[in-house]
């Protein structure tokens, strides 16, 4: 079956540590974005990348970072940097020539 | 004045109503409209895409864009329970190959059975 995994569903981390996201997706699309959902924010964008070892930040990028060795990857770090870092991470990607983007099932990320 | 507006509700509708959902915006650029649902706990999934005005049907959907207003809505008939969900709409400008969309903070529905 075509699609998005993340991985894990939820993830629970002590306050200092660094944290990584899996996103993987099997639909051969360039487009790849990392979203943070937080309740009553909608969603924001943290980090996209339009193409293999390409990336720009989004809209709340400190503390995160990201990187894009193969186009069906597309890992957040969560780092120790980030000051409040619980929150539900989606990860979606976008096939060419559509607007559209499609997303996983996103994790969860509880800091503790 | 924020880029889209959609009101959080909670909308809470007995089972068979006509359900009106609706966004602004104020960046005339927009020309490509989209709604997800989002059930509780799970990724946004896609439900309709529409290009500058006009209606789009799809099943008991229908999605209605109105740019001269900067309006859009998203109507439901015959709503069911499994109907319940937020509801997102997403919009760009620039049409295939834009890579960035901005979002509503969605509206969460209650279809009562």
């Amino acid at each position: 079956d075509g699609g998005i995994t993340q991985s894990p569903k939820y993830l629970f981390r002590k306050e200092g540590q660094n944290v990584t996201l899996s996103c993987e997706q099997n639909l051969n699309h360039d487009a790849m974005y990392w979203y943070r959902q937080d309740p009553g924010q909608g969603l924001r964008l943290i980090y996209y990348s339009q193409i293999v070892n390409d990336f720009q930040k989004g809209d709340i990028a400190e503390g995160y970072s990201v990187s894009r060795e193969k186009k069906e990857s597309f890992p957040l770090t969560v780092t120790s940097a980030q000051k409040n870092p619980t929150a539900f991470y989606l990860c979606a990607s976008k096939p060419p020539n559509t607007d559209t983007q499609y997303f996983g099932p996103g994790t969860r990320l509880t800091v503790l | 004045q924020k880029e889209v507006e959609q009101d959080p509700g909670p909308l809470s509708v007995p089972e068979g109503a006509i359900v009106s959902l609706n966004c602004t915006y104020s960046n005339s650029a927009f020309q490509y409209f989209m709604w997800y649902r989002q059930y509780s706990r799970k990724g946004p999934e896609l439900l309709m895409y529409t290009y500058s005005s006009g209606n789009k049907e799809d099943g008991r959907f229908t999605a209605q864009v109105d740019k001269s207003s900067k309006y859009i809505s998203l109507f439901i008939r015959d709503s069911q329970p499994s109907d319940s969900a937020t509801y997102l709409c997403a919009m760009s400008g620039t049409g295939a190959g834009s890579y960035q969309l901005t979002f509503g903070k969605g509206t969460k529905l209650s279809v009562i059975p």
